[in-house]
């Protein structure tokens, strides 16, 4: 069964450093996402992103926040000058149609940021 | 503000008997809505949707009820099994982006 995947599975970094969390939605899925998860707390969103443009994104997905699909199969998180909030699980994405309650969701990136 | 959310932060079941788990929403327009499960250490898992023009859809195990007239669904889950144990989430679609609320912790007890 296809899956989307992303890596690495832990990154630590320290605060300011920019971190890049990547990310391989299923391939005949046309759907992205980023959401984060704050240990034991909510899954939160963070943007959508669909035809090489951002669909939506929330209050958290500031300036310090980029996503870019850079070839035909990686979805990538920017994160430009990291602080110590940003500390959280990320999770990648995707589905195969707009509108879909039907998101298939990666194994997440812990990121640590010291 | 939260647009759904859940009653209960953990819920308790002897292994064989039936699962409930409740979620409230406050949108009376809101139509479509999602129950995911996640496992620890992974990523939120799709389990049913339902919407609004239906007020109970059934899958492999599982029930959902909506009551839009209180704003309530439920997830029930049947013989409840040691893989059931998870966090459960009741999640809004909006459109480009589904909003999760907070989840529900299922302890199964042998």
């Amino acid at each position: 069964e296809p899956e989307v995947t992303q890596t690495p599975s832990h990154q630590v970094t320290q605060m300011g450093q920019e971190v890049i969390l990547r990310c391989v939605p299923i391939s005949n899925h046309l759907y992205f996402y980023w959401y984060r998860q704050i240990l034991g707390q909510k899954v939160e969103f963070l943007v959508s992103f669909y035809n090489n443009e951002i669909s939506e994104k929330s209050e958290i997905f500031d300036d310090q926040f980029s996503v870019e699909r850079p070839d035909g199969s990686n979805f990538t998180l920017k994160i430009r000058s990291t602080k110590l909030e940003d500390s959280a699980m990320y999770f990648c994405a995707s589905s195969e149609a707009a509108g879909t309650g039907a998101l298939y969701f990666g194994p997440g990136t812990r990121l640590t940021v010291t | 503000g939260e647009s759904v959310g859940l009653h209960l932060p953990t819920l308790s079941v002897q292994e064989g008997d039936n699962s409930i788990i409740n979620c409230a929403y406050s949108n009376s327009a809101s139509d479509y809505f999602i129950w995911y499960k996640q496992e620890s250490g992974k990523g939120p898992q799709f389990i049913i949707d339902i919407r609004s023009n239906m007020d109970k859809r059934q899958g492999q195990r599982v029930t959902v009820l909506l009551n839009k007239t209180v704003k309530h669904l439920s997830l029930q889950i049947a013989a409840t099994q040691p893989g059931d144990s998870a966090v459960y989430f009741c999640a809004e679609n909006m459109g480009d982006k589904i909003i999760f609320g907070k989840g529900t912790r299922l302890h199964i007890l042998p």
